[in-house]
This record gives C-alpha cells, structure tokens and sequence, in this order.
C-alpha cells in the first residue's frame, strides 16, 4: 500500500523565521511528488517534482526531491502571516492517474 | 477563466436518500479525481477517471460510485449514504497523455461538504 508522511504535523513560527517541512514516502511506480498549499479552501499547486536534485523555486518557496531516500522537503523563507496554511505532499505512481496525499503540516506564522 | 465547480457546496442530508454531487471542468481536461478530507486524515481518494467512460477505484471507493460519460462532467454519486460519509469533498482535474498524467499538477474545485444525518 502506497504511503505519504509528512513532518511535522504543526509548526508555530514568527514572521522572517525559514521553516522546513519534510515528506517521506513509499509508492511502487513512483511517477511524481507534488506539493499543494491549503487554506480555508481547495488546495492550490505549488511545485511538482520528478527528479532527483534538481531544486524547483518560487519566491521564497522551493523544493527539492531524493528519490534515493525517497522524501522531499519544502522550504520557505523569510516567512510572512499569509504562508499560514496545511501544505500537502501527494505522490503519483504511474498507474494511471492513482494518488496517494501525506495528512499534511500546518503551519501557523505569527506577526 | 479555468476552473473546476463543484455543486453544491454544501449539503445535509439523512441517510440513505440517495444523492449526487456534480463536478464540471472547462479546461479540457482528461484526468478527474474525487477526494474526501477528513480531519487527521488528509486527502484520500476515492475514484478517478482517465478519460470518457474509463474510471477506476481510489483508495476508499466504498459507498460511491462514478461516471464519466463526457469529459468535462465527473459527477459523484452516493447511493446510500451513511453518517460515516460525513465529510469534504473535492474533485479535481488535470491534463494526461496516453496513460499517464503529462502534468499532474490538479486543478482542484472549492469543495463539497456534506453532513449525513
């Protein structure tokens, strides 16, 4: 059975902190790991990753992905009030359209 | 503008009458999947769909069921719901090629949620 675990499940930090969410996971036929960001509403895409090393970025977020260790992580810097949100790693196998979502890391930034 | 609807948004019922909770994307795109999300439990799916009349169970099926007879219409059904189908539900769309997902990334519409009496 595929798995997706995310660490930690909640995070307080202040504005300007850099935090470091991790997920981890095992899927046979692992095809790509996404990560969403969710706040009161549906989840909106952040990155997608499907190789190894290769640093995806986007302002102050980015990610990475080891297919070697099998997790990724996604970091955020100088952290702000609007980066509170539950961040979710998905992972997709190459069954055709099958998806397997960690619980996801709340993360609540504090003025 | 691009997106994924969802109706209704919100929906009590009492178990057993059957219901159907309608989901339509204008973006031409192959790929739909269902989800529900509970609390502690992220988001577990329940059925998706490749393409017209091509569907296939997610990880907990149990209770629902699907159909894909055009391609912008992935309409979830629940034949006899149960309190333990309380929940928030989200459909979401996204591209294919041949089999396989060409990019992943879903679109995913504002949610459903459904309380079962």
């Amino acid at each position: 059975e595929d798995k997706v675990v995310q660490s930690p499940l909640s995070l307080v930090v202040h504005e300007g902190d850099t935090v470091t969410l991790n997920c981890s996971y095992e899927v046979t036929n692992f095809r790509s790991l996404l990560w969403y960001k969710q706040e009161k509403k549906a989840p909106t895409f952040l990155f997608m990753l499907t190789s190894s090393g290769i640093e995806k970025k986007s302002g102050r977020l980015s990610s990475i992905l080891d297919k070697k260790e099998l997790f990724s992580i996604l970091n955020i810097t100088a952290t702000q009030t609007g980066d509170s949100a539950v961040y979710l790693c998905a992972v997709y196998n190459t069954n055709a359209g099958k998806s397997t979502f960690g619980d996801g890391t709340t993360l609540t930034v504090k003025p | 503008e691009a997106q994924v609807t969802q109706n209704p948004r919100y929906l009590i019922t009492v178990t057993g009458k059957k219901l159907t909770v309608t989901c339509s994307q204008n973006m031409n795109h192959e790929y739909m999947s269902w989800y529900r999300q509970d609390p502690g439990l992220g988001l577990r799916q329940i059925y998706y769909s490749m393409n017209v009349e091509v569907t296939d169970k997610g990880d907990v099926p149990e209770g629902y069921k699907v159909s894909r007879k055009e391609k912008r219409n992935f309409p979830l059904i629940l034949e006899s719901p149960s309190p333990n189908q309380t929940s928030l539900y989200f459909c979401a769309s996204s591209l294919t090629v041949g089999t396989l997902p060409r990019n992943t990334e879903a679109f995913f519409g504002q949610g459903t949620r459904l309380t079962v009496v």
